[in-house]
């Protein structure tokens, strides 16, 4: 049963419009949220991520959202760039540093920018 | 150079075969994991470790087996590989703190 879903597989969003991700967790013991960045034929990049006591975090295009009360969390970017084409996997982190800060993750959303 | 290297970056073999994919990183990160990455499933954890010497098992570890003699190095070795296990393999690294920092991956077709 996964416990963080990305149910968008794909986003296709024209240059200079907003981007909008969407994830759904079900731990309700996550207390950290992540989410990362891929290119083809490369690792996973960090992106942005949320502590459960806020409810928005902003770095410069990219904004993430996290309502606790759904389970949901959400990726902003505003304004979409071709280069922001790549894949974002949502991710989340329970119990902190006793667990060794595992990840899990969902299945990530495929975001095609077009010029 | 700093940071985490994975060998080799692609991979076939045969069926019952054993494999061993690499990771090395140069940061003495406590934490090192590795993950799959399978269409529609995402990132799934294999296996990670907590230190040289400690390694527990992840969401999926059946058929894989980790070593972690060395802070800097976690070998995944697929003992008796099979079809399902072709897939992209990530090694990451980790200080403790949120971040994990991933290797640029492995691809293994097992035919």
């Amino acid at each position: 049963d996964q416990q963080v879903k990305q149910n968008s597989p794909s986003l296709s969003v024209q240059e200079g419009r907003i981007s909008i991700l969407n994830c759904d967790y079900t731990n309700s013991m996550f207390d950290y949220f992540l989410w990362y960045k891929k290119y083809p034929a490369e690792g996973p990049t960090f992106l942005i991520s949320i502590s459960s006591i806020k409810d928005k975090n902003e770095d410069g295009r990219f904004t993430v959202f996290l309502n606790k009360s759904a389970k949901h969390l959400s990726l902003h970017i505003v304004p979409s760039q071709p280069g922001d084409s790549a894949v974002y996997f949502c991710a989340a982190s329970g119990e902190a540093k006793a667990a060794g800060n595992k990840l899990t993750f969902g299945g990530g959303t495929r975001v095609l920018v077009k010029p | 150079d700093a940071g985490i290297t994975q060998s080799p970056r692609y991979k076939i073999t045969e069926t019952g075969r054993q494999v061993t994919l690499m990771c090395h990183q140069t940061w003495s990160h406590s934490y090192m994991f590795w993950y799959r990455q399978d269409l529609g499933h995402g990132l799934r954890l294999i296996y990670y470790s907590a230190a040289a010497d400690i390694t527990d098992k992840g969401e999926v570890p059946d058929g894989y087996v980790v070593s972690r003699s060395k802070t800097e190095n976690f070998p995944l070795t697929l003992e008796s590989a099979t079809r399902s296990q072709t897939s992209v393999y990530f090694c990451a690294s980790s200080d403790n703190t949120y971040g994990y920092t991933f290797g640029s991956g492995t691809r293994l077709t097992v035919v």
